[in-house]
């Protein structure tokens, strides 16, 4: 079984600064993909970012990155020039590839809430 | 048109009730899955349904009965519940349910989700 662990229940960041989000999992597979949603109070889950594991560079999408550390199984955020906009709950997640039983099967973490002051 | 269309957006029923949640998506998507999401929880999965055919049931409790008549379109049917079934209950889709390396079906895309609250 895959566990996702979140260790920051909160955090808060200035408008226009830097934050991290950290997460680290655990699995016994070699072929995964791990996602970080995002969640705002409209409570619809939003994709943020996705990383194949098969992939060493880090995956990035516009002002939000990654820094994938398949050894160490950690997963963090980074999100540059943050905005109001992504004050949110973030949930970091994992998913089995190449079939078997995965179908699908997203196994989150318990979510950082992010709020970005202005 | 990428979303997925869930109805209603709020429910509230009592532990007699039969009621359904709705859930449609028109991006030719052949897996479809419930989710639940408790208050300041993560979502943890219900169902799985590829090609119309119910794949995975996470042992939930038969009170909740899932269906899916066509490919575009996924109901939950609700009967009997408790109070501790209020949750955000949230429907998603992707291409297809088998994900394997360079398909694209890791990316679920979920909709908004209907509030229910059993009292």
């Amino acid at each position: 079984a895959q566990t996702v662990t979140q260790s920051q229940p909160e955090m808060s960041v200035q408008e226009a600064e830097t934050v991290t989000l950290s997460c680290t999992y655990d699995t016994s597979e070699n072929n995964y993909y791990l996602f970080w949603y995002k969640q705002p109070p409209s409570r619809q889950m939003i994709l943020v970012i996705r990383q194949e594991a098969y992939k060493q560079q880090n995956a990035t999408e516009n002002r939000f990155s990654v820094n994938f550390q398949k050894a160490a199984k950690s997963f963090s955020l980074k999100i540059s020039d943050s905005q109001l906009g992504d004050t949110a709950m973030y949930f970091c997640a994992f998913m089995r590839a190449y079939g078997g039983t995965s179908y699908g099967k997203l196994t989150f973490g318990q979510g950082t809430i992010l709020t970005v002051h202005p | 048109d990428t979303e997925v269309t869930q109805t209603p957006k709020h429910l509230v029923m009592g532990m007699t009730n039969k009621k359904s949640l709705k859930c449609e998506q028109h991006m030719g998507h052949r897996a479809m899955y419930w989710y639940k999401q408790k208050a300041k929880k993560p979502p943890e999965l219900m169902f799985v349904y590829s090609y119309e055919k119910l794949s995975i049931n996470e042992s939930v409790p038969s009170r909740f009965s899932p269906e899916c008549p066509n490919s575009s379109l996924l109901n939950l049917h609700l009967h009997a519940l408790q109070p501790e079934d209020s949750a955000l209950y949230l429907c998603a889709s992707s291409q297809e349910a088998l994900v394997a390396q360079g398909t694209a079906n890791e990316k679920l895309f979920f909709g908004s989700g209907t509030q229910l609250s059993v009292l």
